[in-house]
């Protein structure tokens, strides 16, 4: 299996504008995990989904961050509009539920202008 | 509420030395699942070990090894005779739950070996 698939690596952008992060899970995982990281907080679980829906959204911060999982194989994170402080790496990572072990991406690094 | 708290922050021994980092956590599920993961300087998280609540046999691979205890909620990680690979930041995670596993990571410990 290729593993979990993040796309961009890297982005840079402007304050304002609009982030979209992307995540292809392991085939056959049905849980899937958006992670943040930063020096100051460490990993920080932003959103998580099983069988594509959102069980818990308790960790994205605020209203400019959105999710979704539109089937088994794709997620998106959003950031709309964009701050610097939301530069950070994001991770996704996948899970079979029942295993519980969680196979990560490669990170995405956000820098925002 | 579930936690994790790795109260070292950063370690530093020298090549060939013993090192255990410390995790406690808190929950009060009576199922739930504890990691390590190893995050090198390239930036990519590894996983090191899971083991869930029922079993509180400790585990050793090769030069690393694991102590579980729940009675002090701890699951320490012991690396023997450390290596300049070894060097990174080490996670401790808990998941909860069975089928919905939210795993919440604690702050991490950077190990430095130093040759």
């Amino acid at each position: 299996d290729a593993g979990v698939i993040q796309s961009p690596r890297h982005e840079v952008t402007e304050m304002g504008q609009e982030v979209t992060l992307r995540c292809k899970p392991i085939s056959g995982h049905n849980s899937l995990f958006w992670y943040r990281q930063t020096m100051m907080r460490g990993l920080e679980l932003l959103i998580y989904f099983n069988n594509n829906v959102p069980i818990d959204d308790s960790g994205m911060p605020e209203d400019r961050f959105s999710a979704k999982m539109p089937n088994a194989s794709f997620s998106t994170l959003k950031i709309q509009p964009s701050e610097p402080r939301d530069s950070a790496v994001y991770f996704c990572a996948s899970a079979d539920s029942f295993t519980g072990e969680l196979f990560f991406g490669e990170g995405s690094r956000l820098t925002v202008l | 509420a579930q936690k994790v708290t790795q109260a070292q922050t950063e370690i530093s021994v020298v090549e060939k030395e013993d090192v255990t980092l410390d995790c406690v956590y808190e929950t009060r599920d009576t199922t739930y699942y504890l990691f390590w993961y190893k995050q090198p300087p390239s930036g990519e998280l590894v996983f090191l070990i899971r083991r869930n609540s029922f079993d509180e046999q400790n585990e050793i691979s090769g030069r690393y090894s694991w102590n579980f205890q729940k009675s002090t909620s701890s699951f320490n990680f012991t690396i023997t005779a450390s290596q300049v690979v070894d060097s990174a930041v080490y996670f401790c995670a808990l998941g909860l739950g069975v089928g919905y596993q939210k795993v919440t990571f604690g702050i991490g410990t950077k190990l430095q070996v130093i040759p």
